[in-house]
This record gives C-alpha cells, sequence and structure tokens, in this order.
C-alpha cells in the first residue's frame, strides 16, 4: 500500500526566503506525483504536476523535482511572500484510474 | 463552467438522516473523483467515475455510501442513516481521463462541509 510523507508538517518563515517542502513516497511505481496547495475552508489547487518520466516542473516561483527511483520529491518556492500562506500537500497515483494517495502536508506560514 | 462546483458548501444534519452531495465537474471532464478529509486527517479517495461507470468503489468506506453519474457530468454521493463519523469535508475532482497509461491533471472543488450532530 503507497504510503506518503510530507516533512516538515509546518513550517514558518519570514518573507523573502527561499524555502524547501519534502515528500517521499514508499512505492515508486507511480504515474505522476501532484503538488497542491490549501487554503483554509476551500479546495485544492494544482500548482505542478510531474509525470513518473520527468525529473522536474517549474511554474513561475515553484520549482518541483522528483526523484522516482527513491520515492522523493521536493517543492521548491523562491523569494516567499506571504500570500504563499497555505497548507502544501503531495499526491501520487500509481493505479488503474489515477486515484491519488496524498500525504499529510505542510502547513506553511510566511511572515511579513 | 470554469471550475469543479460542489453543492451545497455545508451542510448541517442529525444522526440518522440521509444526505446528498453533488458535482459539477469541468466540462469536456470524463474522469470524477470523490475523496473525504475528516479533520485533522488528510484526503482519503473514496471512488472514482470514467464516464458513467465506477470502476473502483473500494475507498468506499461502508455501504451506507453509493455515488452516481449520469451523462458523463453530474455526479452525486450519497449518505444514507449518517453517522458523527461521517463529518467531514467531502472534495470532488475531475479530470481529462482516467484510462490508459495517460495521466491528467486533477482539478478539485471547493468541497462540501458535512457536519453530523
Amino acid at each position: 500500500k503507497q504510503e506518503v510523507t510530507q516533512i516538515p508538517a509546518a513550517l514558518s518563515v519570514p518573507e523573502g526566503e527561499n524555502l524547501v517542502l519534502n515528500c517521499s513516497f514508499t512505492d515508486s511505481a507511480i504515474y505522476n506525483l501532484q503538488w497542491f496547495r490549501q487554503d483554509p475552508g476551500k479546495g485544492l489547487t494544482s500548482l505542478l504536476l510531474i509525470q513518473s518520466s520527468q525529473r522536474e516542473q517549474t511554474s513561475g516561483r515553484l520549482n518541483a523535482s522528483l526523484d522516482k527511483s527513491s520515492g522523493r520529491s521536493t517543492l521548491y518556492i523562491a523569494a516567499s511572500q506571504p500570500g504563499d500562506s497555505a497548507t502544501y500537500l503531495c499526491a501520487v497515483s500509481g493505479n488503474a484510474g489515477n486515484m491519488l494517495t496524498f500525504g499529510g502536508g505542510t502547513r506553511l506560514m510566511v511572515k511579513p | 463552467g470554469a471550475g469543479v462546483s460542489q453543492s451545497p458548501s455545508n451542510k448541517v444534519t442529525e444522526k440518522g438522516k440521509d444526505v446528498e452531495l453533488r458535482c459539477d465537474p469541468i466540462s469536456g471532464h470524463t474522469a470524477l473523483y470523490w475523496y473525504r478529509q475528516r479533520l485533522g486527517q488528510g484526503l482519503e479517495f473514496l471512488i472514482y467515475f470514467q464516464g458513467n461507470s465506477a470502476p473502483d468503489k473500494s475507498g468506499l468506506p461502508s455501504d451506507r455510501f453509493s455515488a452516481e453519474r449520469t451523462g458523463e457530468s453530474v455526479s452525486t454521493l450519497t449518505i444514507q442513516r449518517t453517522q458523527q463519523e461521517d463529518s467531514a469535508v467531502y472534495l470532488c475532482a475531475s479530470s481529462l481521463s482516467a484510462s490508459g497509461w495517460a495521466t491528467y491533471e486533477q482539478f478539485f472543488g471547493p468541497g462540501t462541509r458535512l457536519t453530523v450532530l
């Protein structure tokens, strides 16, 4: 059974810092990995999707990497802003149907 | 529509009552997923549809839970004889397809917060 772990569970940084969020998964036979942000009381916003054949994806200040063989992904956020404060979730799919298995999330606070 | 929509946004019900939660996926998306997020816990998969068929119902917690989808569009998740442990945020997502080896991004709705008293 696939298990996804995110470290740290919570993170507080001053505005402007670069930061890295970590995600690990136990079964390397995945189709893709997706990073989301969740704001309080709201649904999930997709940030980046990395196919299993890819090593990284970039969108603006966000860069996600994938090392499938070691079961790890990182989400790098450059020049963090208070508006980046949210819970960040990683999820993997590896079954027919592409259902997602989620990590527990990292709760990020960026202080002005 | 522009995104996935869900209704109602909030539902408060009494233990033992039945509830229906609705999801409208992005137009043209053939795959639709239901997930649940209980307070302090991670998201867990419930069921998915490819078209109007549900190939995998393994995540449904009990036979009190059922779901259907019609016209390859709207889906309804029904919970019968609700229990307090059913209290959670129910999230719906859609993607272009769930079939074959191609994998597509899932887009989520805002969720329905269910409270069972």
